[in-house]
């Protein structure tokens, strides 16, 4: 069964430092990676995605992630964060279901709290 | 702006009541998806549909149905409510329902039931 883990379900930086927030998807399949920001009290907004091609992906606000087939993992990073960067990053992988469509299954977030 | 539109924001009722969640997509997609967002359950896939038909299901409830209209509005129907089923629900929409497609999500109904 295809899962997704964000092993850090908290994670605190002081402003202007770097970050990086864990993802690791069980599959045997190809896939498709997604990393989603929720701002509170709003809906999730895509940052990134990863289909195929280059395994370093750039996505909105200055984050990037790295696909790593090997480690199944697809971790989230930015060089330098913003107080208004405080939200909530969902981590998601497309997997296909019992009647051959496709599903998006979300791991359970980590929220990131920056610090002034 | 997501582009995605839902109705209404915020939805009190009491246990046994049955309730009625709309989602208008962005302007020029064919599929709409509706998720639950709980605090033990994370957020969890219910239902997709794509040009008014089921694509994809689910951990959807049997109490649960929704439909997808001929103007591409949706509608997710909550019957028989328990205090469970209080939680976030959120509509997404993309353009043509494949998972390759980025879903643009809206700002959610938070249901509570009393």
């Amino acid at each position: 069964a295809q899962s997704v883990t964000q092993l850090d379900s908290q994670v605190p930086v002081f402003e202007e430092a770097p970050v990086e927030l864990r993802c690791n998807y069980s599959s045997s399949v190809s896939v498709y990676l997604f990393w989603y920001v929720q701002y509170p009290n709003q809906g999730l907004q895509l940052l990134l995605k990863y289909l195929s091609g280059s395994t370093l992906v750039k996505g909105i606000n200055g984050f990037e992630a790295e696909f790593n087939k090997s480690q199944t993992s697809f971790h989230l990073r930015k060089p330098s964060v913003h107080i208004s960067d405080t939200a909530e990053y969902f981590c998601a992988v497309s997997v296909l279901t019992q009647g051959g469509s496709e599903k998006l299954v979300f791991g359970k977030g980590t929220k990131l709290t920056v610090n002034p | 702006d997501s582009g995605v539109t839902q109705t209404p924001k915020h939805l009190i009722t009491a246990t046994g009541q049955r309730v009625t969640l709309r989602c208008s997509p962005r302007s020029g997609d064919l599929s709409v998806y509706w998720y639950q967002q709980s605090l033990d359950q994370g957020l969890q896939f219910l239902i997709q549909y794509y040009n008014g038909e089921e694509r994809a299901k689910g951990n959807i409830l049997e109490r649960f149905s929704a439909q997808q209209f001929p103007d591409l509005h949706s509608e997710l129907n909550l019957s028989s409510l328990e205090l469970g089923d209080s939680a976030l629900y959120f509509c997404a929409s993309s353009e043509s329902g494949y998972s390759n497609q980025p879903q643009h999500f809206g700002d959610g109904t938070r249901l509570s039931i009393l």
